[in-house]
């Protein structure tokens, strides 16, 4: 596609239900990112994919955030047992390869933890 | 070692000023240097970025100076506008990495 597409735009979840977010980057580019942005705390990093593997998943808070990507392309970042403080921005990115590309973000997912 | 440290939080200029963000790293391994720009409801889209082999790019009205020994850069909007009102994200990484972005920056410009 012509850009990167996450969705939904918006989720509002009750405490403890388990989310998927899906992320559609563009095509033809191999790393994928995933950032997380709450008010006041800039972009934190999560987890990124180079093809289908992640060689880097350190920025994911628990093991209750996970995220898998298929076909080298689609890619879903799960969040079970919700608790409030996971309410925030999640961004989704794509870049040509992990060098020095820029990178292009999605809109954003919005998540409400209620 | 990781961090991106960005200053300041905020900043409001008149239309014409010249309003300048701050941005210093630790991690001497970082080779490349990128600023984003956010709309309220959109993703941060890449502005500009430099390598350490170069003091200074600019882009239109967008400069970044780059100082290694210091280990900051920064970023210089010429001849601000209202529509340059947004948030600047200032990142840095090495190849293979993903990007480590600083906290941002809200700037505002009235006109």
């Amino acid at each position: 596609g012509a850009g990167v597409s996450q969705s939904p735009s918006n989720k509002v979840t009750e405490k403890g239900k388990d989310v998927e977010l899906r992320c559609d980057p563009i095509s033809g580019h191999t790393a994928l990112y995933w950032y997380r942005q709450s008010l006041g705390q800039g972009l934190e990093f999560l987890i990124y994919f180079q093809g289908n593997s992640a060689p880097d998943k350190s920025g994911l808070p628990s093991d209750r955030f996970s995220a898998e990507r298929t076909g080298g392309s689609v890619s879903t970042l799960t969040i079970q047992r919700t608790q409030q403080e996971d309410s925030a921005v999640y961004l989704c990115a794509s870049s040509l390869d992990p060098g020095y590309y820029g990178y292009t973000f999605g809109s954003g997912t919005r998540l409400t933890v209620v | 070692q990781q961090q991106v440290k960005q200053s300041p939080q905020s900043l409001i200029v008149q239309k014409g000023g010249i309003p300048i963000i701050n941005c210093a790293y630790e991690n001497t391994a970082f080779d490349y240097f990128p600023w984003y720009q956010q709309f309220p409801g959109k993703g941060p889209a890449l502005l500009i970025a430099i390598r350490p082999d170069v003091s200074e790019k600019k882009e239109g009205r967008f400069t970044i100076s780059f100082n290694k020994s210091a280990k900051q850069f920064s970023l210089h909007i010429m001849d601000s506008q209202p529509g340059d009102s947004a948030t600047y994200f200032c990142a840095a990484n090495q190849a293979g990495t993903a990007l480590i972005f600083g906290k941002g920056t809200t700037l505002s410009v009235s006109s």
